[in-house]
């Protein structure tokens, strides 16, 4: 069964600085898809960035960039120049294609605090 | 357009009573997904409607729980006689194929006293 691991509970940085947020998992699939969502306190999911397993390339969105190590099973979330609005809860997730029902296994979730 | 919605926006309800909690997909999705989100938890995978084919309820806690969608469109979860551990948010997400991105909904934030 697949895993995945978020070992930040909570970070809090300072407004402008850049951000980086760890999420692990575990498979023994080769093809994957990885997400990084975020919930605001408005409780509204939202996505931030989507990594298909077979690109090497890492995902950017704007202020939003992954490094993903297919390896070492490791998908990290780094956000630059941080504004208040990024604060929110963080959930990494993961799908494997061509399952019966295409659910997302989450992580537990990073609570991000940016500081004014 | 329209995103996906929820109501109600929160229930609080009596031990042993059942509740109805709806989502509204986006129009033209054809998967529905609902999740349950304990606090402090990450989201936790309920059941899988696709089209007209039948639902995947290999989540569902137990057989209290249930839920169905009408027309392939709007569906509806109900728990019933409600226990204190079914306090939770509710998210319910739509996509518009099977595989691609999921939009959620606000969720219901269930109470049970």
């Amino acid at each position: 069964a697949q895993t995945v691991t978020q070992s930040q509970p909570e970070m809090s940085v300072q407004e402008a600085e850049t951000v980086t947020l760890s999420c692990t998992y575990d498979t023994s699939e080769n093809n994957y898809y990885l997400f990084w969502y975020k919930q605001p306190p408005s409780r509204q999911m939202i996505l931030v960035i989507r990594q298909e397993a077979y690109k090497q390339q890492n995902a950017t969105e704007n202020r939003f960039s992954v490094n993903f190590q297919k390896a070492a099973k490791s998908f990290s979330l780094k956000i630059s120049d941080s504004q208040l609005g990024d604060t929110a809860m963080y959930f990494c997730a993961f799908m494997k294609p061509m399952d019966s029902n295409y659910q997302l296994i989450w992580g537990a979730g990073t609570k991000l605090i940016i500081k004014p | 357009g329209a995103g996906v919605s929820q109501s109600p926006s929160n229930k609080v309800t009596e031990k042993g009573k059942d509740v109805e909690l709806r989502c509204d997909p986006i129009s033209g999705h054809t998967a529905l997904y609902w999740y349950r989100q304990s606090l402090g938890q990450g989201l936790e995978f309920l059941i899988y409607f696709q089209g007209n084919s039948a639902p995947d309820k290999s989540g569902l806690p137990s057989d209290r729980f249930s839920a169905e969608r009408t027309g392939g469109s709007v569906s509806t979860l109900t728990i019933q006689r409600t226990q204190q551990e079914d306090s939770a948010v509710y998210l319910c997400a739509s996509s518009l194929l099977r595989g691609s991105e999921q939009y959620f909904g606000p969720g219901t934030r269930l109470t049970v006293t």
